[in-house]
């Protein structure tokens, strides 16, 4: 089955480390995109790629940073310059050309400090 | 600039009522609309979205919405609530006018529902 997958469901984050988020799809799209969850604040677009070798930031991308070197992957590095890191972090793919697709979403990282 | 207004983070309704939850956009031009689910721990499933054509628009599980141009609503109702349904709900515009394609995303509304 074609999806999203991303990794680890969990992870905990010392401080003044980077960590990194891994998001992987099989769903041949083009677009790729990084959003925040926190507690009734809805989603929050971080980083996006259209396409493969370019990206674009989002409304909260200081602290954060991404590559898009494949299609199918599109890796999110929590950096220690980002000092409230803990939230949900949901990537999600689209084949969108046009605006009018719907987002396909990944099951989430959870992030949290030790 | 596009906005999303979901009226209500929370909304509790009996099992077998009427579902009805709210979502009004800010835009000049009408947006490609969405509504999306959102079970605990993971993530969005879409139920149902609205480009062009009609203006009721069936989804998965029971769920429609319908589009209202003159009061830039995209309301979403179920006529019989699931302990099922219970769930975070999201409400997400995409502008037809921003090459980016980005979605922009209401607060959510919880839905609980009461056996």
């Amino acid at each position: 089955d074609g999806g999203i997958t991303q990794s680890p469901k969990y992870l905990f984050r010392k401080e003044g480390q980077n960590v990194t988020l891994s998001c992987e799809q099989n769903l041949n799209h083009d677009a790729m995109y990084w959003y925040r969850q926190d507690p009734g604040q809805g989603l929050r677009l971080i980083y996006y790629s259209q396409i493969v070798n370019d990206f674009q930031k989002g409304d909260i991308a200081e602290g954060y940073s991404v590559s898009r070197e494949k299609k199918e992957s599109f890796p999110l590095t929590v950096t220690s310059a980002q000092k409230n890191p803990t939230a949900f972090y949901l990537c999600a793919s689209s084949t969108d050309r046009e605006g009018n697709q719907p987002q396909h979403f990944g099951d989430g990282t959870r992030l949290s400090i030790l | 600039a596009q906005s999303v207004t979901q009226l209500g983070s929370h909304v509790s309704v009996s099992e077998g009522a009427l579902v009805l939850l709210r979502c009004n956009y800010s835009s000049s031009v009408p947006p490609y609309l969405f509504w999306y689910v959102q079970y605990p721990n993971q993530g969005l499933q879409l139920l149902l979205k609205y480009t062009t054509g009609a203006t009721l628009v069936k989804g998965i599980n029971g769920f429609e919405a319908e589009f209202k141009k003159s009061e830039t609503s995209f309301h979403l109702t179920k006529p019989s609530a699931h302990m099922s349904d219970a769930a975070e709900y999201f409400c997400a515009v995409s502008d037809p006018m921003d090459s980016s394609y980005k979605l922009i995303f209401g607060s959510g509304t919880r839905l609980l529902v009461r056996p």
